[in-house]
């Protein structure tokens, strides 16, 4: 069990910039969720695959944002044309998908700051 | 949007000192969860306890839960320096399926 892994670790940017962040899953988790994570505040869910399907998005996530998971494995986070507010932690956890007790993983998370 | 709440949002103590920190949310729960973080392990998941649960133990860990007040604590018994940390509830309402973290309580343990 290597956990749940994010790459970049850091990101800076340009605003206007587009930028990528990739989750790897703990590998027979069924369940991946992103969230983001501002200074001094709780995480926010942002968005969760049950495998490749995409079943929740939060209102949070503007048309700029988009996320995938594929394969029902990895999972990729898109946002296009930075803000400064984007400025964040973006964390990913993933879970075995055994209903609403299910315990969540997290990963370090990709800090991006946008210039 | 945020449900949870905790309280205080921050607490400075002696090491070896009990902690206390409560949560208090709002809509109905399935089960309430707490979690630690710290710059050295990120986001861990402490402890669960579900809706018609009241109180559960784990180590020197201590979650009550009242649902009829919409609250719950958290009791760390016998501090350590490795307990300073970010400690958050974080609640799966009802219907849902996702979790929705508070905002934190800041553990300071001193030495």
């Amino acid at each position: 069990d290597t956990g749940v892994s994010q790459n970049p670790r850091h990101k800076i940017t340009k605003r206007g910039q587009n930028v990528t962040f990739r989750c790897d899953p703990i590998s027979e988790h069924n369940r991946l969720y992103w969230y983001r994570q501002t200074l001094g505040q709780g995480p926010e869910f942002l968005t969760y695959f049950q495998n490749e399907a995409q079943l929740e998005k939060s209102r949070l996530l503007s048309d700029r944002f988009s996320a995938e998971r594929p394969k029902g494995s990895f999972s990729t986070l898109e946002i296009q044309r930075t803000e400064q507010g984007d400025s964040a932690m973006y964390l990913c956890a993933s879970s075995r998908g055994a209903g609403k007790a299910d315990t969540q993983y997290f990963g370090p998370g990709t800090r991006l700051t946008v210039l | 949007s945020q449900q949870g709440e905790e309280d205080p949002q921050a607490l400075s103590i002696q090491e070896g000192e009990n902690a206390t920190m409560n949560c208090s949310y709002k809509t109905s729960i399935n089960n309430l969860q707490w979690y630690r973080q710290n710059s050295g392990r990120g986001l861990v998941h402490l402890i669960l306890i579900r809706s018609n649960e009241r109180e559960k133990h784990s180590g020197r860990l201590r979650v009550t839960l009242d649902t009829s007040k919409k609250s719950s604590s958290l009791l760390i018994t016998a501090s350590r320096a490795a307990d300073t940390a970010s400690y958050f509830c974080a609640t799966v309402p009802g219907g849902a399926d996702k979790i929705i973290f508070g905002k934190g309580t800041r553990l300071h343990i001193l030495p």
